[in-house]
């Protein structure tokens, strides 16, 4: 069974730019979650879908945080514009039924 | 609210040693809880998971928790730490949302 294909592994961005991160979770997986993991710290949900619904967004920090799942497959994390604090490693997951599967994960580093 | 606490941020063991990391939970019911490890640089990786079965569950790598209701406890134990298993624990638990609440982390170091 493939697991959670992330892209890109890193990216490294001035502040201000944008960046999108990209996530292809588990074939049949209904939820998928965005989570964003500061060094140090425990991941921290960004959004939660099922299918193509958005499920919970409370913490997304919607002036510059956008995500998508279109078709209720493949999701897009998009930060525009990037601020210095948003460095961390972006990780997607998927889920059928309790279990998470976790992607290797997009660490960004904002200078 | 929902809730879980890992109550040691820094585990240090002996290799060869037994391993204690500690998560105690909140919630309304009994909730389903999992243990993940992550390794540095690497994704988060199912260690074990409770469900309302077995109160003693059963991972991989000698891994395994005991889910106490009474003392709203699921901690993580290994008989003998091997250095491979030097990483970051993390306790997580699950609603019926399928929201999942992570606790705050367990470094975990084993000395040779």
């Amino acid at each position: 069974e493939a697991g959670v294909a992330q892209s890109p592994r890193y990216k490294i961005i001035e502040k201000r730019q944008s960046v999108a991160f990209w996530c292809n979770p588990i074939s049949g997986h209904a939820t998928l979650y965005w989570y964003q993991q500061i060094l140090g710290q425990g991941p921290k949900l960004l959004i939660q879908f099922q299918n193509n619904g958005v499920v919970d967004d409370s913490q997304l920090p919607k002036d510059r945080f956008s995500a998508e799942r279109l078709k209720g497959v493949d999701s897009t994390l998009k930060i525009q514009p990037a601020k210095l604090e948003d460095s961390a490693v972006y990780l997607c997951a998927s889920s059928l039924v309790l279990e998470a599967f976790f992607g290797q994960g997009t660490r960004l580093t904002v200078v | 609210a929902q809730s879980v606490t890992q109550l040691d941020s820094h585990v240090s063991v002996s290799e060869g040693t037994p391993v204690l990391l500690r998560c105690n939970y909140s919630s309304s019911y009994s909730p389903s809880l999992f243990w993940y490890v992550q390794h540095p640089n690497k994704g988060l990786q199912l260690l074990l998971k409770y469900t309302s079965a077995a109160t003693l569950v059963k991972g991989i790598n000698g891994f395994e928790a005991e889910f106490k209701k009474s003392e709203t406890s699921f901690h993580l134990t290994k008989p003998s730490a091997h250095m491979s298993d030097a990483a970051e624990y993390f306790c997580v638990g699950v609603t019926g949302a399928n929201n999942l609440f992570f606790g705050t982390g367990t470094r975990l170091t084993v000395i040779p």
